[in-house]
């Protein structure tokens, strides 16, 4: 079974830093690959999506992340923090051919201003 | 437009008790699916309906717990005889169409909250 690893559990910055939250993903075929992001007191909204094409995929509010294959690895950027991204990001994958996302445990993103 | 809706979003229910969650979809998709949420951990699969058909229910936990949507649109997560093991967050998403053979995204409610005393 696949799996989704995401190596920070908390990250803390300050505003104007740059971001890069990481994950890794276990399946050997074709992906699809999600972020979605959970603010204070609202539900799991998606962020960005890769299916196929172009590995940089440009999210919401100034949101990439690069899919790199030979890594297995889907890691999320932004080059400059706001106070108002404080939140949860989850990592998700799903292979071609099947219907369920697994996702990472999150990471708690803590912007001070 | 309207996105998923589940109530109720608190549940707190003694342990023995039996529960009912409720999941409505985004009008016009066709998959729907029900994952559970521990603190501190990703969503996990439950199980997933196209239409009124359960297509896969290997996430869930034990006999205990079932899902339906016997008209292809909303659908009831129900836990017989709850353990405290079974407090998480439950969270319904819904999507167009299975991602098995093509590519759609999923949509998240606000998710139910139990809480088993």
């Amino acid at each position: 079974a696949q799996s989704v690893s995401q190596h920070n559990h908390h990250v803390i910055l300050s505003e104007a830093a740059s971001l890069e939250l990481g994950c890794n993903y276990s399946y050997g075929g074709t992906v699809n690959l999600f972020w979605y992001v959970q603010y204070p007191g609202q539900h799991l909204q998606l962020l960005l999506k890769y299916f196929s094409g172009d590995p940089l995929v440009k999210g919401i509010k100034g949101f990439e992340a690069e899919f790199i294959k030979s890594k297995f690895s889907f890691n999320l950027r932004k080059p400059s923090v706001q106070w108002s991204d404080t939140a949860e990001y989850f990592c998700a994958v799903v292979p071609s051919g099947y219907s369920t996302l697994t996702f990472g445990k999150g990471t708690m993103l803590l912007v001070s201003p | 437009g309207a996105g998923v809706s589940q109530s109720p979003r608190y549940k707190v229910t003694k342990r023995g008790q039996d529960v009912a969650l409720r999941c409505d979809p985004i009008s016009g998709h066709v998959s729907l699916y029900w994952y559970r949420q521990a603190l501190g951990q990703g969503p996990e699969f439950l199980t997933y309906f196209n239409y009124e058909a359960q297509q896969d229910k290997s996430g869930l936990p034990n006999d205990r717990f079932s899902a339906e949507r016997p008209e292809g649109s909303i659908s009831t997560l129900t836990i017989q005889r709850t353990e405290q093991r079974d407090s998480a967050m439950y969270r319904c998403a819904s999507s167009l169409v299975s991602l098995a053979g093509g590519t759609d995204t999923q949509y998240f409610g606000p998710g139910t909250r139990l809480t088993v005393l």
